[in-house]
């Protein structure tokens, strides 16, 4: 069983506003993403992030930033929320070697009204 | 770059049947490894089976097995005895030597029909 938390599970927020997503693994991987998903739709890679003060920017582009000041913590802030934000973000973490899986968490249902 | 095709956007199997779901892939990587992953309609990503490119042997978890075709450049997957609860969305994935990142196909939508 993966120890991978998100919170919150859903969220309905303003438009306008500042929100943080919490990702947090508590299994030491260096490894952690974040995705960015529409219903039924692919997922997109929005931030990575290889260990402690790593952080890259995904193939998608994304208002979002992300930080990582701790191994087990990988936040994503959007400044102001917007409807185009709204979607479905998963955050995953995965060792640093080897051709191991990726351990996903329940995801944050995000709606911007 | 890394490619991941999918071209079953929905399928449907009778109970107790085996279906088979496409994936093949892309890559100029020597080294890569091949990931299937079932979303629920509950959103969260599931683990299934995963292959190295360099296994000589198909992949096999329990009711699953992946039909891994190199020269082809696929990663099918098989569901045997399919169940009510393995409706859902099923993700082929690949992470080459080159980066870091998972490539994900379009998904297959996958419904069984009791």
């Amino acid at each position: 069983e993966a120890d991978i938390y998100q919170t919150p599970r859903y969220l309905v927020i303003g438009t306008g506003k500042k929100i943080t997503l919490e990702c947090s693994q508590t299994m030491g991987h260096d490894k952690m993403y974040w995705y960015q998903q529409d219903p039924g739709m692919e997922l997109h890679l929005i931030h990575y992030s290889y260990g402690v003060n790593s952080t890259e920017k995904g193939d998608l582009s994304s208002e979002s930033t992300v930080s990582r000041i701790r191994t087990e913590h990988f936040p994503l802030t959007l400044e102001s929320a917007r409807p185009s934000h709204t979607s479905q973000y998963l955050c995953a973490s995965r060792e640093m070697r080897g051709n191991t899986e990726a351990f996903f968490g329940q995801g944050t249902r995000l709606t911007v009204v | 770059a890394q490619k991941i095709t999918q071209t079953q956007p929905g399928m449907f199997v009778q109970e107790k049947e085996a279906v088979t779901l496409d994936c093949t892939y892309d890559t100029s990587d020597p080294s890569y490894g091949l990931f299937w992953y079932k979303q629920p309609s509950s959103g969260e990503m599931i683990f299934l089976i995963y292959q190295g490119s360099y296994d000589q042997q198909n992949a096999t978890e329990g009711r699953y097995s992946l039909n891994f075709q190199k020269a082809r450049k696929s990663a099918n997957l098989v569901i045997s005895a399919s169940q009510l609860g393995d409706s859902a969305m099923y993700f082929c994935a690949m992470r080459g030597d080159t980066g870091n990142q998972f490539y994900f196909g379009t998904g297959t939508s996958l419904t069984v029909i009791p």
